[in-house]
Protein backbone atom coordinates (compact mmCIF):
# COMPACT_ATOMS: atom_id res chain seq x y z
CA UNK A 1 0.00 0.00 0.00
CA UNK A 2 0.89 3.93 -0.39
CA UNK A 3 3.27 5.26 2.34
CA UNK A 4 1.48 8.67 3.45
CA UNK A 5 3.41 11.35 4.75
CA UNK A 6 1.34 14.20 6.58
CA UNK A 7 3.09 17.41 7.72
CA UNK A 8 3.21 18.43 10.64
CA UNK A 9 2.42 15.86 13.30
CA UNK A 10 0.64 18.47 15.66
CA UNK A 11 1.07 21.77 16.44
CA UNK A 12 -0.36 24.73 18.57
CA UNK A 13 -1.44 28.14 16.80
CA UNK A 14 -3.26 31.65 17.89
CA UNK A 15 -6.97 31.90 17.14
CA UNK A 16 -7.07 33.77 14.03
CA UNK A 17 -4.00 32.48 12.46
CA UNK A 18 -4.11 29.55 9.57
CA UNK A 19 -1.73 26.44 9.17
CA UNK A 20 -1.15 24.64 5.71
CA UNK A 21 -1.24 21.12 6.10
CA UNK A 22 0.88 19.13 3.84
CA UNK A 23 -0.07 15.22 2.72
CA UNK A 24 2.85 13.72 0.36
CA UNK A 25 2.61 10.04 -0.80
CA UNK A 26 5.51 7.90 -2.51
CA UNK A 27 3.27 6.98 -5.79
CA UNK A 28 0.69 8.44 -7.83
CA UNK A 29 -2.68 8.05 -6.11
CA UNK A 30 -6.24 8.46 -8.20
CA UNK A 31 -8.39 10.15 -5.08
CA UNK A 32 -6.69 12.04 -2.02
CA UNK A 33 -8.92 12.99 0.70
CA UNK A 34 -9.19 15.58 3.98
CA UNK A 35 -10.78 14.36 7.19
CA UNK A 36 -11.82 16.17 10.25
CA UNK A 37 -11.98 14.18 13.95
CA UNK A 38 -12.89 17.10 16.39
CA UNK A 39 -12.00 15.56 20.04
CA UNK A 40 -13.77 12.16 20.38
CA UNK A 41 -15.26 12.45 17.66
CA UNK A 42 -15.51 10.49 14.47
CA UNK A 43 -13.83 11.19 11.08
CA UNK A 44 -15.91 13.92 8.61
CA UNK A 45 -15.16 14.07 5.19
CA UNK A 46 -13.89 17.80 4.47
CA UNK A 47 -13.40 17.70 0.66
CA UNK A 48 -11.62 15.60 -1.84
CA UNK A 49 -8.33 17.46 -3.43
CA UNK A 50 -9.22 17.44 -7.39
CA UNK A 51 -5.98 16.74 -9.28
CA UNK A 52 -5.95 19.81 -11.36
CA UNK A 53 -9.18 21.72 -10.28
CA UNK A 54 -10.98 22.90 -7.44
CA UNK A 55 -12.30 20.24 -4.60
CA UNK A 56 -15.19 18.73 -4.17
CA UNK A 57 -16.29 19.96 -0.48
CA UNK A 58 -18.79 18.47 1.78
CA UNK A 59 -22.08 20.07 3.37
CA UNK A 60 -20.45 22.06 6.38
CA UNK A 61 -17.35 22.64 4.96
CA UNK A 62 -16.57 25.82 2.41
CA UNK A 63 -13.17 26.89 0.76
CA UNK A 64 -12.90 30.42 2.57
CA UNK A 65 -12.26 28.32 5.23
CA UNK A 66 -10.29 25.06 4.34
CA UNK A 67 -8.41 25.89 0.77
CA UNK A 68 -7.35 22.72 -0.74
CA UNK A 69 -4.43 22.42 -3.34
CA UNK A 70 -3.72 19.10 -5.43
CA UNK A 71 -1.00 20.19 -7.66
CA UNK A 72 -0.10 16.55 -8.71
CA UNK A 73 -0.92 13.16 -8.29
CA UNK A 74 1.26 12.76 -5.13
CA UNK A 75 0.66 16.10 -3.29
CA UNK A 76 -2.02 17.71 -1.43
CA UNK A 77 -2.21 20.57 1.47
CA UNK A 78 -5.14 21.52 3.28
CA UNK A 79 -5.41 25.16 5.38
CA UNK A 80 -7.41 25.43 8.44
CA UNK A 81 -7.39 29.61 7.62
CA UNK A 82 -8.87 31.92 10.52
CA UNK A 83 -8.64 29.39 13.23
CA UNK A 84 -10.72 29.77 16.41
CA UNK A 85 -10.89 26.71 19.82
CA UNK A 86 -13.69 24.71 17.69
CA UNK A 87 -11.18 24.02 14.94
CA UNK A 88 -8.76 22.11 17.55
CA UNK A 89 -8.88 19.09 15.78
CA UNK A 90 -6.76 15.86 14.11
CA UNK A 91 -7.13 16.59 10.48
CA UNK A 92 -6.14 13.22 8.42
CA UNK A 93 -5.72 12.96 4.99
CA UNK A 94 -6.38 10.08 3.09
CA UNK A 95 -5.31 8.15 -0.48
CA UNK A 96 -6.80 5.63 -2.65
CA UNK A 97 -4.91 4.16 -5.55
CA UNK A 98 -7.52 3.00 -7.84
CA UNK A 99 -9.08 -0.07 -8.85
CA UNK A 100 -11.63 -0.22 -5.95
CA UNK A 101 -8.71 -0.38 -3.28
CA UNK A 102 -9.29 0.96 -0.21
CA UNK A 103 -8.44 4.62 1.56
CA UNK A 104 -5.36 4.81 3.53
CA UNK A 105 -4.70 7.12 5.39
CA UNK A 106 -1.70 9.32 6.69
CA UNK A 107 -0.75 9.30 10.54
CA UNK A 108 -2.67 12.64 11.18
CA UNK A 109 -2.06 16.57 12.08
CA UNK A 110 -2.65 17.70 16.32
CA UNK A 111 -4.63 20.76 15.79
CA UNK A 112 -4.70 22.85 18.54
CA UNK A 113 -5.47 26.28 18.59
CA UNK A 114 -5.21 28.49 21.52
CA UNK B 1 -27.78 9.70 2.86
CA UNK B 2 -25.77 6.90 3.97
CA UNK B 3 -25.39 6.29 8.21
CA UNK B 4 -23.43 4.34 9.88
CA UNK B 5 -24.08 3.23 13.65
CA UNK B 6 -22.08 1.54 16.14
CA UNK B 7 -24.34 1.16 18.96
CA UNK B 8 -21.54 -0.06 21.48
CA UNK B 9 -19.54 3.27 22.91
CA UNK B 10 -16.66 0.44 24.93
CA UNK B 11 -16.35 -3.03 24.85
CA UNK B 12 -13.88 -4.97 26.79
CA UNK B 13 -12.68 -8.57 26.62
CA UNK B 14 -10.02 -10.89 28.72
CA UNK B 15 -7.09 -11.49 26.83
CA UNK B 16 -7.36 -14.24 24.52
CA UNK B 17 -10.89 -14.45 24.53
CA UNK B 18 -13.23 -13.36 21.24
CA UNK B 19 -14.92 -10.03 20.75
CA UNK B 20 -17.48 -9.47 18.51
CA UNK B 21 -17.97 -5.57 17.85
CA UNK B 22 -21.68 -4.67 16.34
CA UNK B 23 -22.28 -1.94 13.00
CA UNK B 24 -25.68 -1.03 11.30
CA UNK B 25 -25.95 0.96 8.58
CA UNK B 26 -28.46 2.32 6.19
CA UNK B 27 -28.51 3.11 2.70
CA UNK B 28 -29.96 3.38 -0.80
CA UNK B 29 -27.21 2.61 -3.02
CA UNK B 30 -27.08 -1.17 -4.29
CA UNK B 31 -23.18 -0.96 -4.40
CA UNK B 32 -20.89 -0.35 -1.89
CA UNK B 33 -18.02 -1.49 0.48
CA UNK B 34 -17.83 -1.96 4.35
CA UNK B 35 -14.88 -1.54 5.64
CA UNK B 36 -13.49 -1.67 9.82
CA UNK B 37 -10.55 0.54 10.93
CA UNK B 38 -8.67 0.55 14.09
CA UNK B 39 -7.17 3.97 15.33
CA UNK B 40 -4.36 3.27 18.17
CA UNK B 41 -3.35 5.76 20.69
CA UNK B 42 -0.97 6.72 17.93
CA UNK B 43 -4.01 8.40 15.92
CA UNK B 44 -3.30 6.72 12.22
CA UNK B 45 -6.41 4.78 10.86
CA UNK B 46 -5.33 1.43 10.27
CA UNK B 47 -7.69 -0.94 7.66
CA UNK B 48 -8.45 -3.93 9.56
CA UNK B 49 -10.89 -5.54 6.71
CA UNK B 50 -12.98 -4.69 3.66
CA UNK B 51 -16.17 -6.52 2.38
CA UNK B 52 -17.92 -5.84 -1.41
CA UNK B 53 -21.61 -5.64 -0.99
CA UNK B 54 -21.86 -8.27 -3.81
CA UNK B 55 -20.18 -10.37 -2.09
CA UNK B 56 -21.89 -13.52 -0.42
CA UNK B 57 -18.86 -14.82 1.67
CA UNK B 58 -17.91 -13.04 4.75
CA UNK B 59 -14.30 -11.28 4.83
CA UNK B 60 -11.61 -13.09 6.98
CA UNK B 61 -8.05 -11.82 7.90
CA UNK B 62 -6.36 -13.82 10.18
CA UNK B 63 -8.18 -13.56 13.42
CA UNK B 64 -10.47 -10.62 12.16
CA UNK B 65 -13.62 -11.60 10.55
CA UNK B 66 -16.76 -10.13 9.84
CA UNK B 67 -20.91 -10.99 9.95
CA UNK B 68 -22.52 -9.09 7.32
CA UNK B 69 -26.28 -9.30 6.92
CA UNK B 70 -26.87 -7.53 3.68
CA UNK B 71 -31.04 -7.60 3.83
CA UNK B 72 -30.59 -6.68 7.71
CA UNK B 73 -28.04 -3.93 6.75
CA UNK B 74 -25.56 -5.43 9.93
CA UNK B 75 -21.94 -5.67 9.94
CA UNK B 76 -20.10 -7.11 12.68
CA UNK B 77 -16.21 -7.98 13.17
CA UNK B 78 -15.03 -10.47 15.45
CA UNK B 79 -11.65 -10.60 16.58
CA UNK B 80 -10.31 -14.24 18.04
CA UNK B 81 -7.73 -14.74 20.51
CA UNK B 82 -7.55 -11.35 21.62
CA UNK B 83 -4.06 -9.50 21.68
CA UNK B 84 -3.13 -6.54 23.68
CA UNK B 85 -1.94 -4.81 20.59
CA UNK B 86 -5.72 -4.89 19.84
CA UNK B 87 -6.51 -2.52 21.69
CA UNK B 88 -7.82 0.63 20.16
CA UNK B 89 -10.61 3.03 18.62
CA UNK B 90 -12.49 0.86 15.97
CA UNK B 91 -14.52 2.65 13.22
CA UNK B 92 -17.35 0.96 10.81
CA UNK B 93 -17.18 2.60 7.65
CA UNK B 94 -19.49 2.51 4.39
CA UNK B 95 -18.11 3.36 1.14
CA UNK B 96 -19.78 4.20 -2.15
CA UNK B 97 -19.48 5.74 -5.44
CA UNK B 98 -16.18 7.60 -5.98
CA UNK B 99 -15.01 6.06 -2.32
CA UNK B 100 -16.61 8.32 -0.08
CA UNK B 101 -16.31 7.31 2.98
CA UNK B 102 -19.07 7.50 6.43
CA UNK B 103 -17.83 6.71 9.64
CA UNK B 104 -19.48 5.41 12.40
CA UNK B 105 -18.95 7.26 15.98
CA UNK B 106 -16.66 3.85 16.91
CA UNK B 107 -16.13 1.41 19.69
CA UNK B 108 -12.78 1.61 22.17
CA UNK B 109 -11.90 -1.42 22.39
CA UNK B 110 -10.09 -2.30 26.02
CA UNK B 111 -8.42 -5.53 26.19
CA UNK B 112 -7.76 -6.89 29.94
CA UNK B 113 -4.52 -9.33 30.46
Amino acid sequence: SAVISQKPSRDICQRGTSLTIQCQVDSQVTMMFWYRQQPGQSLTLIATANQGSEATYESGFVIDKFPISRPNLTFSTLTVSNMSPEDSSIYLCSVETGGNQPQHFGDGTRLSIL
Amino acid sequence: AQTVTQSQPEMSVQEAETVTLSCTYDTSESDYYLFWYKQPPSRQMILVIRQEAYKQQNATENRFSVNFQKAAKSFSLKISDSQLGDAAMYFCAFGWGAQKLVFGQGTRLTINP
